[in-house]
């Protein structure tokens, strides 16, 4: 399975815009790249996928480079309850072909009131 | 409409003795997915439902572990002889999957497991 590059941790203010980066330069022509988060003593939640176009939806923007190398996530204002670790993923697909989710440690957003 | 649910939310046992969890995907959900999540690691992949295919058990970690799903409904999850090693949260999760890589999953609560 291709494999993503996230900070460990990130910071950011309250009501300030907070740019997440992921590396997957192993990406394949075919994975789409999702984001998650999860909150403390939750499950992850889904927060934005793509394959080669920029997103957009109510709760973030995705933002994928043109060689689709890496990706930025964007919380064009982040408030607390955006405070969470945010899971960069590639949807690969086991020997089997199914879709498993792989994982790795993210990035832990901070947000300071 | 209700999302996955999980139970039980949390399971206390001891060394060597047998544990199942459930799981209840969102209705309509054919895909269905097992992880687990390690105090501060991330998630892994144990195994996956699609249909009436065979599961994908590629992640299972040793033959103490198992699961079942009727139909496309309800799936359990269980571990033999527990182990230390298997104190985790355990995490479901159910999408209306495809062949795509595009389609969401959706989580339960998890089951956090003590040993």
């Amino acid at each position: 399975d291709a494999k993503t590059t996230q900070p460990n941790s990130m910071e950011s203010n309250e009501e300030e815009p907070v740019h997440l980066p992921c590396n997957h330069s192993t990406i394949s022509g075919t994975d789409y790249i999702h984001w998650y988060r999860q909150l403390p003593s939750q499950g992850p939640e889904y927060v934005i996928h793509g394959l080669t176009s920029n997103v957009n939806n109510r709760m973030a923007s995705l933002a994928i480079a043109e060689d689709r190398k890496s990706s930025t996530l964007i919380l064009h204002r982040a408030t607390l309850r955006d405070a969470a670790v945010y899971y960069c993923i590639l949807r690969g697909r086991t020997q089997g072909g199914s879709e498993k989710l792989v994982f790795g440690k993210g990035t832990k957003l901070t947000v300071n009131p | 409409g209700a999302g996955v649910s999980q139970s039980p939310s949390n399971k206390v046992t001891e060394k060597g003795k047998d544990v199942e969890l459930r799981c209840d995907p969102i209705s309509g959900h054919t895909a269905l997915y097992w992880y687990r999540q390690r105090l501060g690691q991330g998630l892994e992949f144990l195994i996956y439902f699609q249909g009436n295919s065979a599961p994908d058990k590629s992640g299972l970690p040793s033959d103490r572990f198992s699961a079942e799903r009727t139909g496309e409904s309800v799936s359990t999850l269980t571990i033999q002889r527990t182990q230390q090693e298997d104190s985790a949260v355990y995490l479901c999760a159910s999408s209306t999957a495809g062949t795509e890589g595009s389609y969401e999953q959706f989580f339960g609560p998890g089951t956090r497991l003590t040993v």
